[in-house]
């Protein structure tokens, strides 16, 4: 079964400052999609950004940029100077190529903002 | 154009009291999907829907839980009688499900539902 973990609960970061967060995950499959959603206290689950298992290119939208390692099960996500709308829970999210499939969620991580 | 739209926002309800839950999709969207989140978790998919029919209601516990999409388009969620475990929010969501093309998920601003 596929699983999808982000081993921290919460980060924090200086305002227009640089943060990195991990999420790890598991699949048998060679096809796949993965990606990072946004949850603002408000509750609307945004999508941020999103990667195909078959490409090489890390995505990137904006400030917002990916490590894709498919090898290592590895898919973090970057965020450049950030800003104090960037405050909410992150969830990494997995999905078989099949448009069927249902997502797999992380636990999520909390990132807090410093001003 | 409007996204998913949810109601109620909150709910407060005794133990064994029934509780409904409303979803419109985005025009249009033929998937509909409930999830429900617990606090510090990320959604459970309860029930996907195509169109108006249930096609993945695995995780759904059947013997409380009930949905329907008579027509195809809005959506409710039933929990009856509701339970002290059941407080989460619930969650809707919607897609345009067109072949093997990638299509997002849009996603309501979710129910929270507190039971005492």
């Amino acid at each position: 079964a596929q699983t999808v973990t982000q081993s921290q609960p919460e980060m924090s970061v200086q305002e227009a400052e640089t943060v990195t967060l991990s999420c790890t995950y598991d699949t048998s499959e060679s096809d796949y999609y993965l990606f990072w959603y946004k949850q603002p206290p408000s509750r609307q689950m945004i999508l941020v950004i999103r990667q195909e298992a078959y490409k090489q290119q890390n995505a990137t939208e904006n400030r917002f940029s990916v490590n894709f390692q498919k090898a290592a099960k590895s898919f973090s996500l970057k965020i450049s100077d950030s800003q104090l709308g960037d405050a909410a829970m992150y969830f990494c999210a997995y999905r078989r190529m099949d448009s069927n499939y249902q997502l797999i969620w992380g636990a999520g991580t909390k990132l807090i903002i410093k001003p | 154009e409007a996204g998913v739209v949810q109601s109620p926002r909150y709910k407060i309800i005794e133990k064994k009291q029934p509780v409904a839950f409303w979803c419109n999709p985005i025009s249009g969207h033929n998937t509909l999907y409930w999830y429900r989140q617990n606090l510090g978790q990320g959604p459970e998919l309860l029930i996907r829907y195509e169109n108006e029919e249930a096609v993945d209601d695995s995780q759904l516990p059947k013997d409380r839980f009930s949905a329907e999409r008579l027509k195809g388009v809005d959506s409710t969620l039933k929990i009856q009688p509701a339970e002290l475990g059941d407080s989460a929010v619930y969650l809707c969501a919607s897609k345009l499900s067109l072949g093997l093309a990638f299509n997002e998920q849009f996603f309501g601003p979710g129910t929270r539902l507190t039971v005492l």
